[in-house]
């Protein structure tokens, strides 16, 4: 079974340009997620998708962070314009939908991004 | 405010001797309880998953506790190899709305 692909692996930007990841989760998961970790700290949720409706985007800076999850599979996270504190790997996740609960989560690989 | 506290930090223990790492979480109400490890680089993997009723789940070498009385979970390494060299996360959902709740983790690192 083909895990969450993400793309790319790394890109360095220099700030007030911008940036775009794309996310395939693995086939069949309604749930998909966009965290954003930066060194040495856990994993921070950017925006949860059901389907291709959101779920959680409380913490997504949406003065410069975008997503979208067209027809309920591929998503891509957008910046722009970047800064130097999002220098960081965004880690993409799939998930079933289960019923009144989370399901197992499956990480990317992330893309890392350097902000100069 | 749900949080999720880990410790230690970071440490360094020699290829095949034994460690366990502590997470402490205020989560609540308490869903379920997950331990990830993360290679450097790479994207979290999924170790264990323990609901409310689970004190003690095994997954190889590894092996997680929950005492959910205390909030308090533990991730044991048995016979450390140089593969489990890591971060060890800990992430606690909430039965209220399902949100997940990340620690910063544990970094392990294993020398010959």
């Amino acid at each position: 079974e083909a895990g969450v692909a993400q793309s790319p692996r790394y890109k360095i930007i220099e700030k007030r340009q911008s940036v775009a990841f794309w996310c395939n989760p693995i086939s069949g998961h309604a749930t998909l997620y966009w965290y954003q970790q930066i060194l040495g700290q856990g994993p921070k949720l950017l925006i949860q998708f059901q389907n291709n409706g959101v779920v959680d985007d409380s913490q997504l800076p949406k003065d410069r962070f975008s997503a979208e999850r067209l027809k309920g599979v591929d998503s891509t996270l957008k910046i722009q314009p970047a800064k130097l504190e999002d220098s960081a790997v965004y880690l993409c996740a799939s998930s079933l939908y289960v019923q009144g609960n989370t399901g197992e989560l499956f990480f990317g690989e992330g893309s890392r991004l350097t902000v100069l | 405010k749900n949080q999720v506290e880990q410790s230690p930090q970071s440490l360094i223990i020699l290829e095949g001797k034994n460690c366990t790492l502590q997470c402490n979480y205020t989560v609540s109400p308490f869903s379920n309880l997950r331990w990830y490890k993360q290679d450097t680089g790479r994207g979290p993997v999924s170790l264990t998953i323990m609901t409310f009723s689970e004190n003690t789940k095994s997954n190889g070498r590894y092996t997680a506790t929950l005492d959910a009385d205390t909030k308090q979970s533990s991730l044991h390494i048995t016979a450390s190899q140089l593969s489990d060299s890591a971060s060890y996360i800990c992430v606690v959902s909430a039965r209220s709305d399902y949100k997940l709740s990340f620690g910063a983790g544990t970094t392990v690192t294993v020398r010959a």
